[in-house]
C-alpha cells in the first residue's frame, strides 16, 4: 500500500529556477491538496483539486501553479523559486467523504532556495 | 478569514497524567474536524476525527467537540514519551477546504 509519494523528498534550488514537485497516490482520491509548512504558519493551503482537470487556489497560490492530467498525480511547479518560497510541502488526499473526508498526507519535500 | 487557534505551547506534562489539548476555529460551517500527530521531521498523521457534538474515545485519546462554543479539544490518557509531537487540529467545511491550527507542542516527561 503505497499511499501517497513525494519526490524529490530534499531539494536544493537557486533563486529564479523552475522547480517541479510530484506527488502521486494511489488510492483513487477525489481530492488532492498541496500545503506548505513554516514555523509561525502552520499548514497553508496552495492550491487542491476535486478532480482530474479540476483545481482552485487556496490561501497562499502566488507563485505556484499545478495541473492534473490524471487522478493520480498532482504536481506542484515553482515557476521561479524565490527564497521566501523555502519550505517544507506536503502533498496530500482525500476521499469524497464516503468514509468521513480524512485528509492523508505524503512524507513531505524539504525545499531550500539559495 | 477562517481560523482555527491552538495554544504553541510546550504543554509539559509528567508521564502516566492527562494531557489536554485544545483548539477554537472562527467558521461557524465546519462540520468535519480532526486532530493530528506530527513528530518533528515527519509529515502529520491522523489521531482521530469527529464530526458531532459530544466526545469520541479511542483508546487511550478522547476528542471532544462543542459546536455552540466553537471547540474542539483532545484529551490522551496515560501519556507517554512517544506522544511527544505536536499536535494539529483542523477543521472543514462541506467544500473540502482544510483549516489547519499551527499546532501545540506536548511534551511528556520520563
Amino acid at each position: 500500500d503505497a499511499g501517497i509519494t513525494q519526490s524529490p523528498r530534499y531539494k536544493i534550488t537557486e533563486t529564479g529556477r523552475q522547480v517541479t514537485l510530484m506527488c502521486h497516490q494511489t488510492w483513487s482520491h477525489s481530492y488532492m491538496f498541496w500545503y506548505r509548512q513554516d514555523l509561525g504558519h502552520g499548514l497553508r493551503l496552495i492550491y487542491y483539486s476535486a478532480a482530474a482537470d479540476i483545481t482552485d487556489k487556496g490561501e497562499v497560490p502566488d507563485g505556484y501553479v499545478v495541473s492534473r492530467s490524471k487522478t493520480e498525480n498532482f504536481p506542484l511547479t515553482l515557476e521561479s523559486a524565490t527564497r521566501s518560497q523555502t519550505s517544507v510541502y506536503f502533498c496530500a488526499s482525500s476521499d469524497d467523504g464516503s468514509s468521513g473526508n480524512t485528509i492523508y498526507f505524503g512524507e513531505g519535500s524539504w525545499l531550500t532556495v539559495v | 478569514q477562517k481560523e482555527v487557534e491552538q495554544n504553541s505551547g510546550p504543554l509539559s506534562v509528567p508521564e502516566g497524567a492527562i494531557a489536554s489539548l485544545n483548539c477554537t476555529y472562527s467558521d461557524r460551517g465546519s462540520q468535519s474536524f480532526f486532530w493530528y500527530r506530527q513528530y518533528s521531521g515527519k509529515s502529520p498523521e491522523l489521531i482521530m476525527s469527529i464530526y458531532s457534538n459530544g466526545d469520541k474515545e479511542d483508546g487511550r485519546f478522547t476528542a471532544q467537540l462543542n459546536k455552540a462554543s466553537q471547540y474542539v479539544s483532545l484529551l490522551i490518557r496515560d501519556s507517554q514519551p512517544s506522544d511527544s509531537a505536536t499536535y494539529l487540529c483542523a477543521v472543514t467545511d462541506a467544500a473540502y477546504k482544510y483549516i489547519f491550527g499551527t499546532g501545540t507542542r506536548l511534551k511528556v516527561l520520563a
